[in-house]
């Protein structure tokens, strides 16, 4: 079965700072990769995806993902934090076979500080 | 448009109430799923329809009920809830079940008094 580690609930950065969210997949099969950002009494909206091809994905409101199968690893990276950023993260994956459904981190809350 | 629109946005029921929480995507797609948030935690699936079937039922009690009248709607029958229902409920679509990215509707607040 495959999981979604997000490593630290909660990540708290100063404003104009580097936003770094880490998550680790376990997939025995090529994964689709994704993060969502959920604001507040909100539904969650897709920041990037990654499928096939170039492992750096860009996503919208600045935020960029890097995919690394040596390190099973898809972090999130935003070169400078904006207060409006503070929100819940969630990485998710499924596998490229589909044979499994979309399986979400346990999430991990952004705070910025001004 | 990448929209999936639910209605109501906020829901407060007696646990004797019958309700019903309505999803709507015009996107084309052809899966259409209903999740379960609580505060703190991802969301939690719950049904499947894939070609307007159910495929997936991740052991939800009856009390829930889902129906697929047609490949842009989805909605989600509530009776006889317990407190403990209380939660964001969340319907998605995507393209195709299990492939490619889920687009979420804003969710329904659901408070079961």
């Amino acid at each position: 079965a495959q999981s979604v580690t997000q490593l630290g609930s909660h990540v708290s950065v100063s404003e104009g700072a580097l936003v770094l969210l880490r998550c680790n997949y376990s997939s025995s099969v090529p994964p689709y990769l994704f993060w969502y950002v959920q604001y507040p009494n909100q539904g969650l909206q897709l920041l990037l995806k990654y499928t096939t091809g170039a492992t750096l994905v860009k996503g919208i409101n600045g935020f960029e993902a890097e995919f690394k199968k040596s390190e099973t690893s898809f972090h999130l990276t935003k070169p400078s934090a904006h207060m409006s950023d503070a929100a819940e993260y969630f990485c998710a994956v499924i596998t490229a076979s589909g044979n499994t459904p979309l399986v979400f981190g346990k999430g991990t809350r952004l705070s910025v500080i001004a | 448009d990448t929209e999936v629109t639910q209605t109501p946005k906020h829901l407060v029921m007696g646990m004797t109430n019958k309700k019903s929480l309505k999803c709507e995507q015009h996107m084309g797609h052809r899966a259409m799923y209903w999740y379960k948030q609580k505060a703190k935690k991802p969301p939690e699936l719950m049904f499947v329809y894939s070609y307007e079937k159910l495929s997936i039922n991740e052991s939800v009690p009856s009390r829930f009920s889902p129906e697929c009248p047609n490949s842009s709607l989805l909605n989600l029958h509530l009776h006889a809830l317990q407190p403990e229902d209380s939660a964001l409920y969340l319907c998605a679509s995507s393209q195709d079940y299990r492939l490619g990215e889920q687009y979420f509707g804003p969710g329904t607040r659901l408070t079961v008094t």
